[in-house]
């Protein structure tokens, strides 16, 4: 089942303008990491937060974290035509086992 | 140095058909992972293998089976292909310690008819 739900599905908005989506996960973490899938590429990572970090910065990519509400943002700043892609947040798939459960996405489109 | 690649890019498949995916790594990873995604959805675990020689399922196992070669390739095979097999392919990997950041080839776009 799918761990992650990222929010909202789609986003479109004008180059140089901030991107903000949002992440909701179900069961405690480790860390959440971000990733990004460029159209009929593979994934790439971004940017992992701890569960006891609050907020973190990548060059023009700043990453929250809220345990207590389970969730997670990632904002992107002065966006470019580059950005536009699909982001996917991650948590451990947990209980013994290992891999990455993802959620389904924001696909996020930067208009010229 | 490549990374993570698959091969074959892109396949076309019929109904009860069988066929293998391949994965290898040049990163000296010893985590190795398949992962399967479907229009709209992220992407679901199918197996791993954290290690050569070993392999686990992942959340949807059913129809699939792995081998894991050597450390460098781990293999994904689809005995009797169905329809519901259609998707995207990836592999990824992960070196042993914590943070588990993974590193995906580019994938294999499946279709069954």
């Amino acid at each position: 089942s799918q761990q992650g739900e990222e929010d909202p599905q789609a986003l479109s908005i004008q180059e140089g303008e901030n991107a903000t989506m949002n992440c909701s996960y179900k069961t405690s973490i480790n860390n959440l990491q971000w990733y990004r899938q460029n159209s009929g590429r593979g994934l790439v990572h971004l940017i992992l937060i701890r569960s006891n970090e609050r907020e973190k910065h990548s060059g023009r990519l700043r990453v929250t974290l809220d345990t207590s509400k389970k969730s997670s943002s990632l904002l992107i700043t002065a966006s470019r035509a580059a950005d536009t892609a699909s982001y996917f947040c991650a948590t451990e798939v947990g209980g013994g086992a290992d891999g990455l459960t993802f959620g389904k996405g924001t696909h996020l489109i930067i208009q010229p | 140095n490549a990374g993570v690649t698959q091969t074959p890019k892109f396949q076309v498949l019929k109904t009860g058909q069988s066929m293998t995916l391949q994965c290898a790594q040049d990163m000296n990873h010893n985590s190795m992972y398949w992962y399967r995604q479907d229009p709209g959805m992220g992407l679901r675990l199918i197996y791993y293998s954290a290690s050569e020689g070993t392999t686990d399922k992942g959340e949807v196992p059913n129809g699939y089976n792995v081998s894991r070669l050597n450390k460098r390739e781990f293999s994904l095979r689809l005995e009797s292909a169905a329809p519901s097999q259609t998707s995207v392919y990836f592999c990824a990997t992960k070196q042993g310690a914590r943070p588990f950041v993974q590193y995906f080839g580019p994938g294999t776009r499946l279709l069954v008819l």
